[in-house]
C-alpha cells in the first residue's frame, strides 16, 4: 500500500527565510501527489497537487513542490515565509480509492 | 454552495453511547470520505463511498458504519463509543477518485 512520510514534526523559520517542508512517499504505481494546508481549528485546504503532468507544480500562497520520482519525494518549498504561513501542513499520496496522509508538520513562523 | 458540510462541530459521548456524524455535499461528488486526526498521526481513512450505495473500508475501520443511501449524504455511525474514539472527524468529498479532495470544516468528539 502507498505511504507518506513527512520528515520533521516541526519546522521553524524566521519571516522571509525559504520553508522547506519534506515528504517522502512509496507507491508501486505512478501516484497522485498533494500537499494540504491546516489553520487552527480549521478543515484542510488544498495547496497543490502532483497529477503526471509537469513535475514542478505551483501552488497557491506562493507554494510550490517538486515530485523526483528517483528520489520518491513531493517537498514544499516557498522562497519566504510569511507570518500568515504558519499552520499545519499535510503531504498525501492518492491512488485508486485510498488517500493516505502523513503525520502533518508544523511550521512556525519567526518574526 | 455551501461545500461539504459536517455536524455537529462537537460532541461529547458516554462511554457506550451510540451516534452518527452527518456529512451533507452539495457538489454532486459521487467519491465522499471519513478521516479521523488525532496528534501525531495525520489523518487515516476510516471509510469512503465511490457513489450511493457502495461503500468500503479504510484504514481504521472498526468501531464505524456508513452507508450511502443518496449521493448527498454520507453519515458516519458509532455504534458504541470508546474512548479510544475520541478523535476529530473530517468528511472529504470529491469529483473523483483522483481529484481534489475538498474536507468539511470537522467534528471534535470527545468519548468519556
Amino acid at each position: 500500500a502507498q505511504s507518506v512520510t513527512q520528515l520533521g514534526s516541526h519546522v521553524s523559520v524566521s519571516e522571509g527565510a525559504l520553508v522547506l517542508l519534506r515528504c517522502n512517499y512509496s507507491s508501486s504505481v505512478p501516484p497522485y501527489l498533494f500537499w494540504y494546508v491546516q489553520y487552527p481549528n480549521q478543515g484542510l485546504q488544498l495547496l497543490l497537487k502532483y497529477t503526471s503532468a509537469a513535475t514542478l507544480v505551483k501552488g497557491i500562497n506562493g507554494f510550490e513542490a517538486e515530485f523526483k520520482k528517483s528520489e520518491t519525494s513531493f517537498h514544499l518549498t516557498k522562497p519566504s515565509a510569511h507570518m500568515s504561513d504558519a499552520a499545519e501542513y499535510f503531504c498525501a499520496v492518492r491512488n485508486n480509492n485510498d488517500m493516505r496522509f502523513g503525520a502533518g508538520t508544523r511550521l512556525t513562523v519567526k518574526p | 454552495n455551501a461545500g461539504v458540510t459536517q455536524t455537529p462541530k462537537f460532541q461529547v459521548l458516554k462511554t457506550g453511547q451510540s451516534m452518527t456524524l452527518q456529512c451533507a455535499q452539495d457538489m454532486n461528488h459521487e467519491y465522499m470520505s471519513w478521516y479521523r486526526q488525532d496528534p501525531g498521526m495525520g489523518l487515516r481513512l476510516i471509510h469512503y463511498s465511490v457513489g450511493a450505495g457502495i461503500t468500503d473500508q479504510g484504514e481504521v475501520p472498526n468501531g464505524y458504519n456508513v452507508s450511502r443511501s443518496t449521493t448527498e449524504d454520507f453519515p458516519l455511525r458509532l455504534l458504541s463509543a470508546a474512548p479510544s474514539q475520541t478523535s476529530v472527524y473530517f468528511c472529504a468529498s470529491s469529483y473523483s477518485t483522483r481529484q481534489l479532495a475538498f474536507f468539511g470544516q470537522g467534528t471534535r468528539l470527545t468519548v468519556v
